[in-house]
């Protein structure tokens, strides 16, 4: 079956830095995608990665190894508006995406 | 309308009734998607468009229905809801729906509780 995991939640600190995690197996890969969505609203599109390495936008990175069927979202210098759901989402050869059930990051001051 | 709208914001609905979910977009893209969203479960596709004219089932369609007349439309329709239908509806759009590039776009949204 299809299958995408992610920590259910996450803690840091204002000002610190954080990673969260994505692990996959689906029924072929196009691509791996980021979504960022605050409670209550929908969700964001943050980034793409579709080959091995690390993709960088601004404070955000995204890191994908295919051969690993893993991927990582990077925070840097954690701002208080960045406390929302983190989604991870495959895109699967017939180019819908699976979901993964988000990661909740909580910021504290 | 900037993006894509959705109607409505919220609604609270008796078992059993008809209810249609209205979805629009601006930008003019081939392909639109109705997700449901529940706790502790990732988005779960229940319909897809390519295109105007063509649909296709997602993950969990039973008990919905859409229709794609148009480029901007996509409505989606429970014929009899059920309480198990309580979830959030986001609609979204993307380009193609063809391509590995395709970045799909949401709507706000519709919260729906059926009693």
């Amino acid at each position: 079956g299809q299958n995408i995991d992610q920590p259910t939640e996450m803690t840091a600190t204002e000002g610190a830095i954080v990673q969260i995690n994505c692990t996959y197996q689906t029924s072929g890969f196009n691509g791996l995608f980021w979504y960022q969505q605050h409670a209550g609203e929908a969700p964001t599109f943050l980034s793409y990665n579709v080959l091995d390495g690390l993709e960088e936008k601004g404070r955000f990175s995204s890191f994908l190894s295919r051969s690993k069927g893993y991927s990582y979202l990077l925070l840097k210098e954690l701002q208080m508006k960045d406390s929302a759901s983190y989604l991870c989402a495959v895109m699967d050869s017939n180019y819908q995406l699976i979901w993964g059930a988000g990661t909740k990051l909580i910021i504290k001051p | 309308i900037a993006g894509i709208t959705q109607a409505p914001t919220s609604q609270i609905l008796a078992a059993g009734r008809r209810m249609t979910l209205r979805c629009t977009q601006d930008m003019r893209h081939n392909a639109m998607y109705w997700y449901r969203q529940d706790l502790g479960l990732g988005l779960r596709l229940i319909h897809y468009s390519n295109t105007a004219g063509t649909t296709g089932k997602g993950e969990v369609p039973d008990g919905y229905s859409v229709s794609r007349a148009n480029t901007d439309d996509f409505p989606l329709t429970l014929a009899s809801a059920v309480p198990s239908q309580t979830s959030v509806y986001f609609c979204a759009s993307s380009d193609t729906g063809q391509a590995t590039t395709d970045t799909q776009y949401f709507g706000p949204g519709t919260r729906l509780t059926v009693l």
